[in-house]
């Protein structure tokens, strides 16, 4: 089946620093692959849509300078939280969806789990 | 948009038991995906089972099944028989079809978390 993975699956960080998250597919090429964030005890929240060779398209409310999504190839997408506090604390998980014939399910990452001191 | 509903914020079953998960959702397109993912403590989403809207059918996967109702726009997911390793919190989630390609992400719903009672 398809894999993704992500790196690293947990960081802690002072505030004020910039933390990079990697997503990649493993066996599979991701046109698109999507961000999302959960806080505990709570659902998972789409964050935005990284596109390859394209800008990132984010939901609303999303800050797009805080949260920088570069989708520089077909395997590999990041996410970096820019100026982190303690409030972007949280659970973040990237998927991608199948290559191919899209069978409309996703495929997760471990997720990442980031903590601002 | 579309919305998501999991009344159940909770939900016991006894070890070996039916329980069913219920899942409401509202959306005006009339081709769209829906699914139980299931996040263990690792939380690790775990694909349960699925769904595509134009099927009529009910989708099962060994103990797990659904009660897929179109017009009354539910989604319930009854697991037989459950398992110690069933206890997780379980997410039923839309996604839209694009049939010329294109891909939207998922919308969850709040979750349920199931304990299982040994």
């Amino acid at each position: 089946g398809a894999v993704v993975s992500q790196h690293p699956s947990w960081v802690i960080c002072k505030s004020g620093t910039s933390v990079k998250i990697e997503c990649r597919s493993l066996d599979f090429q991701a046109t698109t692959m999507f961000w999302y964030r959960q806080f505990p005890k709570q659902s998972l929240m789409l964050m935005a849509t990284s596109n390859e060779g394209s800008k990132a398209t984010y939901e609303q409310g999303v800050e797009k300078d805080k949260f920088l999504i570069n989708h520089a190839s077909l395997t590999l997408s990041t996410l970096t939280v820019t100026s982190a506090h303690p409030e972007d604390s949280s659970f973040y998980i990237c998927s991608a969806p199948s290559w191919g014939r899209d069978t409309g399910e996703l495929f997760f990452g471990e997720g990442s789990r980031l903590t601002v001191l | 948009a579309q919305t998501v509903t999991q009344s159940q914020p909770e939900m016991s079953v006894q070890e070996a038991e039916t329980v069913t998960l219920s899942c409401t959702y509202d959306t005006s397109e009339s081709d769209y995906y829906l699914f139980w993912y299931k996040q263990p403590p690792s939380r690790q989403m775990i694909l349960v089972i699925r769904q595509e809207a134009y099927k009529q059918q009910n989708a099962t996967e060994n103990r797990f099944s659904v009660n897929f109702q179109k017009a009354a726009k539910s989604f319930s997911l009854k697991i037989s028989d459950s398992q110690l390793g069933d206890a997780a919190m379980y997410f039923c989630a839309y996604r839209s079809f694009f049939s010329g390609g294109g891909a939207d992400g998922l919308t969850f719903g709040k979750g349920t978390h199931l304990i299982i009672q040994p």
